[in-house]
């Protein structure tokens, strides 16, 4: 069957980094996203990738290992504004988003 | 502004009632999407229109049906409302299905509760 994986929970001190990891299993593979959803709001787009590597945006970076069938987001200079769900996607060959439960974050002061 | 709405933000409904989630983009994108998110589970596809005149089912379609008469409009009708399907309904878009590169959109969301 197609699952993604990620902790349902972590904590982190405002200024910090924390890296957020997420494995998949899904039918087929077509790419990996992650979106930022806080509390009460919809879910908005951070990144995708598709090819080994890190892809860098700002403060946000996320990483893929297709053979492992893992990808992180990693987050530096943590600011209170951060707090918020992380949802992990897969995308499978039916070009479908399996999502992942997602990952709440705390940041503390 | 360009974006996606639905209406109503939030419902309380008996059950057996029938009722229709309306969703509304101005992005003219070509795929639409319906999902219920429930506590510890990830988003859940209802139902997805790649284009204006065609759906489909995704992984939880039962009780539910969708149409597209335009590229604007996606509503989702539960024919007949159950306590299980009291969840957050988000409508989402994007520019086409099939681009690996492609990003949805998601509108605020519906609160249901079916009673």
């Amino acid at each position: 069957g197609q699952n993604i994986d990620q902790p349902t929970e972590m904590t982190a001190t405002e200024g910090a980094i924390v890296q957020i990891n997420c494995t998949y299993q899904t039918s087929g593979f077509n790419g990996l996203f992650w979106y930022q959803q806080h509390a009460g709001e919809a879910p908005t787009f951070l990144s995708y990738n598709v090819l080994d590597g890190l892809e860098e945006k700002g403060r946000f970076s996320s990483f893929l290992s297709r053979s492992k069938g893992y990808s992180y987001l990693l987050l530096k200079e943590l600011q209170m504004k951060d707090s918020a769900s992380y949802l992990c996607a897969a995308m499978d060959s039916n070009y479908q988003l399996i999502w992942g439960a997602g990952t709440k974050l705390i940041i503390k002061p | 502004i360009a974006g996606i709405t639905q209406a109503p933000t939030s419902q309380i409904l008996a059950a057996g009632r029938r009722m229709t989630l309306r969703c509304t983009q101005d992005m003219r994108h070509n795929a639409m999407y319906w999902y219920r998110q429930d506590l510890g589970l990830g988003l859940r596809l209802i139902h997805y229109s790649n284009t204006a005149g065609t759906t489909g089912k995704g992984e939880v379609p039962d009780g539910y049906s969708v149409s597209r008469a335009n590229t604007d409009d996606f509503p989702l009708t539960l024919a007949s409302a159950v306590p299980s399907q009291t969840s957050v309904y988000f409508c989402a878009s994007s520019d086409s299905r099939s681009a690996t590169t492609d990003t949805q959109y998601f509108g605020p969301g519906t609160r249901l509760t079916v009673l």
